[in-house]
């Protein structure tokens, strides 16, 4: 399995501003996806971070609110631009490693919690 | 289109009684399933999956799931509940083959065991 990390683990926010997540991976990983977890809530796919190129946002998502770089094969960030309280939640970034093959089993990272006030 | 639908969003059981879970999906093709839990401030952790390979799959920690074509179904179970289990539990499906790798997920069932 792979090792994720996110930073930050949390953080509280003004509205208006924008937080930039990291995410690292101790291995390289064929795909890497971001997810919201609203309060008491599931997790909602927000986009596919593609390795050298456009990330792929799901309907709901766009890439202004959230932009999204991944230059590498272990390396993603996910930006929350001009946060409202609605933006509380936790983001949580997950991949795809090499020895999943067919069957799409993803690891997932520790998340990190956002409050906006 | 795919999607999970978890049947209880809360499931209330005594220590060392058994655990059952519900989970029906709906996919064009043969899926993938999962379920994770998501212990309270921790992140998701995978119990187990289903591959095709067997219909009875085993997971961590006792848990087990059974995957029922004929019903849609994929309900994880443990035959006798400990304190350690209380927490939330994904069932999520997956079809790499229609070119979508993301996954689904359910809306989510919360465990509670009373001691």
């Amino acid at each position: 399995s792979a090792v994720i990390s996110q930073k930050p683990s949390r953080d509280i926010c003004q509205r208006g501003t924008s937080l930039t997540i990291q995410c690292q991976v101790d291995s390289q990983v064929t795909m890497m996806f971001w997810y919201r977890q609203q309060p008491g809530q599931s997790l909602t796919l927000i986009a596919t971070a593609n390795q050298g190129s456009e990330a792929t946002y799901e309907s709901g998502f766009v890439i202004d609110k959230f932009p999204i770089s991944r230059p590498n094969l272990t390396f993603s960030t996910l930006t929350v631009s001009n946060m409202s309280p609605e933006d509380s939640s936790i983001y949580l970034c997950s991949v795809v490693s090499r020895t999943s093959g067919l069957y799409n089993e993803q690891f997932f990272g520790p998340g990190t919690r956002l409050t906006v006030l | 289109a795919q999607s999970v639908t978890q049947l209880d969003s809360h499931v209330s059981v005594s220590e060392g009684t058994p655990v059952l879970l519900r989970c029906n999906y709906s996919s064009s093709y043969s899926p993938s399933l999962f379920w994770y839990v998501q212990h309270p401030n921790k992140g998701l952790q995978l119990l187990l999956k289903y591959t095709s390979a067997a219909t009875l799959v085993k997971g961590i920690n006792g848990f087990e799931a059974e995957f029922k074509k004929s019903e849609t179904s994929f309900h994880l179970t443990k035959p006798s509940a400990h304190m350690s289990d209380a927490a939330e539990y994904f069932c999520v499906v997956s079809d790499p083959r229609t070119g979508r790798r993301a996954l689904t997920f359910g809306s989510g069932t919360r465990l509670q065991v009373q001691p």
